[in-house]
């Protein structure tokens, strides 16, 4: 089966450090990307793993352990404007036109 | 700027009566893809397009149809839409299978 676990929401202060963590079970691996989704507008791209270990891009740092199936989402420096839902998703396998399975999304609400 | 777009942003259809949404994109991208999402929860993949070849999900009614004519534009259509497919619809777009996705703005359908 397909699963994808994040938590539902999290509140954090602005200028503090947020983890978003990710678990996953699939029946096949080849990637896991997380996006941002601001209420009502379409998911943008943050980061992207597929081999272990830890991404970093400027304030947003994701890190991947295949073996554990989880991955999680380091946001530093925290602003107002990174309230928005953060969504987990596993690129299950290349041969089916590189279907994403997402996680239901955490929704991060930055407090000042 | 290349993206993806669609149109309308805001849909509103009524109970049984046929609709369709679509979406462009300047990308130049081959691989289209349609999402359902409804609120709280995580985008659904309902089919997608690598070129000229369809790929429905195996769980996706009959009651939502999809064209490509080209490159650049991807239809929805919807047949019969019931209360239940109220939903926001994503169209996102992937230079290959596999590969980071681009999300569209979104259209909010609204079925009275």
């Amino acid at each position: 089966g397909q699963n994808i676990d994040q938590p539902t929401e999290m509140t954090a202060t602005e200028g503090a450090i947020v983890q978003i963590n990710c678990t996953y079970q699939t029946s096949g691996f080849n990637g896991l990307f997380w996006y941002q989704q601001h209420a009502g507008e379409a998911p943008t791209f943050l980061s992207y793993n597929v081999l272990d270990g830890l991404e970093e891009k400027g304030r947003f740092s994701s890190f991947l352990s295949r073996s554990k199936g989880y991955s999680y989402l380091l946001l530093k420096e925290l602003q107002m404007k990174d309230s928005a839902s953060y969504l987990c998703a596993v690129r299950d396998q290349y041969n089916q036109g590189g279907k994403l399975i997402f996680g239901q999304g955490t929704e991060l609400s930055v407090k000042p | 700027d290349a993206m993806v777009i669609q149109n309308p942003r805001y849909q509103v259809t009524q109970f049984g009566k046929p609709v369709t949404l679509s979406c462009s994109q300047t990308l130049n991208h081959n691989v289209m893809y349609w999402y359902q999402q409804k609120s709280s929860q995580a985008p659904k993949l309902l089919f997608h397009y690598y070129d000229k070849d369809f790929n429905n999900e195996a769980d996706t009614p009959d009651n939502f149809q999809s064209r490509r004519p080209n490159t650049s534009f991807c239809f929805l259509d919807i047949r019969s839409p019931g209360l239940g497919d109220a939903a926001m619809y994503l169209c996102a777009t992937s230079r290959a299978p596999g590969y980071e996705q681009y999300f569209g703005p979104g259209t909010r359908l609204t079925v009275t």
